[in-house]
């Protein structure tokens, strides 16, 4: 199975910063990499598919970049609604394995 | 729009059965492959299992293998997730999922578009 090791575990942040997301593959994949958002309580959302292709509806202030084994998340001047945790995903390969997660708080 | 709405959730003993059930509408159920992803209480999210668009071909985590099946009606646009043989550890909210993804250089780009609320399973006696 492809392990994603996502980090940090958590962040603390204010409106107004920018913060980055990495994931770590533990083989290539090809640019196979899925952003995904969740906030308490709801299910998760399609931010970012293909490492670097922001899904329909998504605001430009996300962005993503990556390949072989490493992936990052870019969230650019941070609004009160990006507060929310964060996962990477395995697009490449069954089983679909995720990151632990990244809790993104409000400093 | 797109919706998909689970349900059949609940409190089972360990060792007993579950079926859950995801109602999609707003687009074509029978073109899209589709899954189900659980998470545990304050935990990360798991891949469950996952059917092609015709249900002829299904892939599941090796932890639910010959205990959960998953299956689909495209005729009612409901997809299905047998669960036998239950376990504490499968205590989770699962949810429905539609595939999204595409084929490129020969390497495949899978993931999960639409997600519905989920449902509440748990495993106790």
């Amino acid at each position: 199975d492809i392990q994603m090791t996502q980090s940090p575990t958590s962040l603390a942040a204010s409106v107004g910063e920018s913060v980055t997301i990495t994931c770590l593959a533990s083989e290539d994949i090809y640019g196979s990499l899925v952003w995904y958002q969740q906030k308490p309580g709801k299910s998760p959302q399609l931010l970012i598919y293909g490492a670097t292709i922001l899904e329909d509806g998504i605001p430009s202030r996300f962005s993503g970049s990556g390949s072989d084994t490493q992936y990052s998340l870019k969230i650019n001047s941070l609004q009160p609604e990006d507060f929310a945790s964060y996962y990477c995903q395995n697009g490449l390969s069954t089983p679909y394995t995720f990151g632990a997660g990244t809790k993104l708080e409000l400093k | 729009e797109v919706q998909l709405v689970e349900s059949g959730g609940g409190l089972v003993q360990p060792g007993r059965s579950l079926k859950l059930s995801c109602a999609a509408s707003g687009f074509t159920f029978s073109d899209y492959n589709m899954a189900w992803v659980r998470q545990a209480p304050k935990k990360g999210l798991e891949w469950v299992a996952t059917i092609s668009y015709d249900g002829s071909s299904t892939y599941y985590r090796d932890s639910v293998k010959g205990r959960f099946t998953i299956s689909r009606d495209n005729a009612k646009s409901t997809l299905y997730l047998q669960m036998d043989s239950l376990r504490s550890e499968d205590t989770a909210t699962y949810y429905c999922a539609r595939h999204g993804g595409y084929y490129y250089d020969g390497y495949s780009y899978w993931y999960f578009d639409f997600w519905g609320p989920g449902t509440m399973v748990t495993v106790s006696s």
